[in-house]
């Protein structure tokens, strides 16, 4: 498969439980992000990691969440003792640089993401 | 608040109308990506500009960069039932860091 791929696609938890969410990057591309998306709306940034630099945690909205990417590919985020207003669709992206030096620009491409229910 | 203000939120148009949406800000973009996403879908790219004042052609769509690369807008020349969609804006500041629109629900009638 050439795009990003995220499992599972639904996941119906109840209130309390911990959860894990995958996401495959497409190969090669060194950045990977997480966002999360209520009905429809538009993207909320949760973190970002390039490469081997520390990742950037700053949109995660609290200490339950948290993602690690294991030898800069497959990452995981994992939300621990999930809320109801947790319940959202998790989308991840991985980009690649276009062009070089002067005037480049980064690329993202989504998976289709994973629709988190929590009950 | 949001870095990019995207506008109109929804837009309901019959086949074969014209229509713009909007992304504005008053932060400055190294680039800013258009995207489409149906519903269960994850958003598609649809193109990327990056120079200011510059102008990219997609069929029957017309995006535009901003001269200051503060803004963009995406026209969509007599619009088709396939068209309807959910269109987000994304500016890259920070290099790879990137801010979304809250995004145009588009809903073309036959």
């Amino acid at each position: 498969g050439a795009g990003v791929s995220q499992s599972p696609s639904n996941k119906v938890t109840e209130k309390g439980k911990d959860v894990e969410l995958r996401c495959d990057p497409i190969s090669g591309h060194t950045a990977l992000y997480w966002y999360r998306q209520s009905l429809g709306q538009g993207l909320e940034f949760l973190i970002y990691f390039q490469g081997n630099s520390a990742p950037d945690k700053s949109g995660l909205p609290s200490d339950r969440f948290s993602a690690e990417r294991t030898g800069g590919s497959v990452s995981t985020l994992t939300i621990q003792r999930t809320q109801q207003e947790d319940s959202a669709v998790y989308l991840c992206a991985s980009s690649f640089l276009v062009g070089r030096l002067a005037g480049s620009y980064n690329e993202q491409f989504f998976g289709p993401g994973t629709r988190l229910t929590v009950l | 608040t949001q870095l990019l203000e995207q506008s109109p939120q929804f837009l309901s148009i019959q086949e074969g109308e014209n229509l713009t949406v909007y992304c504005n800000s008053s932060s400055v973009f190294s680039s800013l990506q258009w995207y489409r996403q149906e519903p269960g879908e994850g958003p598609v790219l649809l193109v990327t500009v990056v120079t200011g004042g510059e102008v990219k052609k997609l069929k029957r769509l017309t995006f535009q960069f901003g001269d200051a690369r503060k803004d963009s807008s995406l026209h969509i020349t007599a619009a088709q039932t396939g068209d309807t969609g959910l269109y987000l804006c994304a500016g890259e500041k920070d290099f790879n860091k990137f801010y979304f629109g809250s995004g145009t629900k588009l809903n073309v009638k036959p």
